[in-house]
């Protein structure tokens, strides 16, 4: 299987601009996560979705912060307007229930904003 | 709900020296204890996994076992190399999925 897959590896923008992250987790995979990494707060959960659903996305930080999970195979977390303060490393993971709720983590995409 | 605490890094360790990482954690439940490994620039990947009470977890010569009287889940391993060194976390999930991660604990081995 190819793993959990994430692009942009790394993103550099500046202050105000959109940015989409994208992840595809494992085939067959009914959970999907996104989280935050940064030296401060280290890996926060900002949000998971069940079968495309939305479960809990009261890590999310702020109103400028949405994520989707349109399909079984495809999500996007959205940061618009961005701020300085985003920069971190957003990791995208899925989960088969089956699996005594191992996660399986993208390489992440690094978030520069200037 | 759910939290975890692990000994504060980094640990710089010799080349063959002993590891313990220690985790002590609260959960709701009878949760499912993980440790999770993180090597640079690379998303976080399982390193071993106990499901219930004194389980021990095993992998690439890593130990825990699961001490529900204690609460803890401390990673050990006997000998150490330099291709250990990366970020640990200690996670329990006690099936909501709402894994709580700290900061993880950082591991230098030097040769």
């Amino acid at each position: 299987d190819a793993g959990v897959i994430q692009s942009p590896r790394h993103e550099v923008t500046e202050m105000g601009q959109e940015v989409t992250l994208r992840c595809k987790p494992i085939s067959g995979h009914d959970y999907l996560f996104w989280y935050r990494q940064t030296m401060m707060r280290g890996l926060e959960l900002l949000i998971y979705f069940n079968n495309n659903v939305p479960i809990d996305d009261s890590g999310m930080p702020e109103d400028r912060f949405s994520a989707k999970m349109p399909n079984a195979s495809f999500s996007t977390l959205k940061i618009q307007p961005s701020e300085p303060r985003d920069s971190a490393v957003y990791f995208c993971a899925s989960s088969d229930p089956g699996l005594f709720g191992e996660l399986f983590f993208g390489e992440g995409s690094r978030l520069t904003v200037l | 709900g759910n939290s975890v605490t692990q000994m504060e890094g980094p640990v710089t360790l010799s080349e063959e020296a002993f590891l313990t990482i220690n985790c002590t954690y609260t959960a709701t439940g009878y949760p499912s204890l993980f440790w999770y490994v993180q090597y640079p620039g690379e998303g976080l990947q399982l390193l071993l996994k106990a499901t219930k009470a004194d389980d021990k977890g095993s992998n690439k010569g890593f130990e825990a076992t699961y001490r529900k009287e204690t609460t803890s889940f401390h990673l050990e391993k006997g000998s150490v190399q330099v291709s250990d060194s990366a970020v640990y976390f200690c996670a329990p999930t006690s099936g909501t999925y709402k894994y709580i991660f700290g900061t993880g604990t950082r591991l230098k081995v030097l040769a």
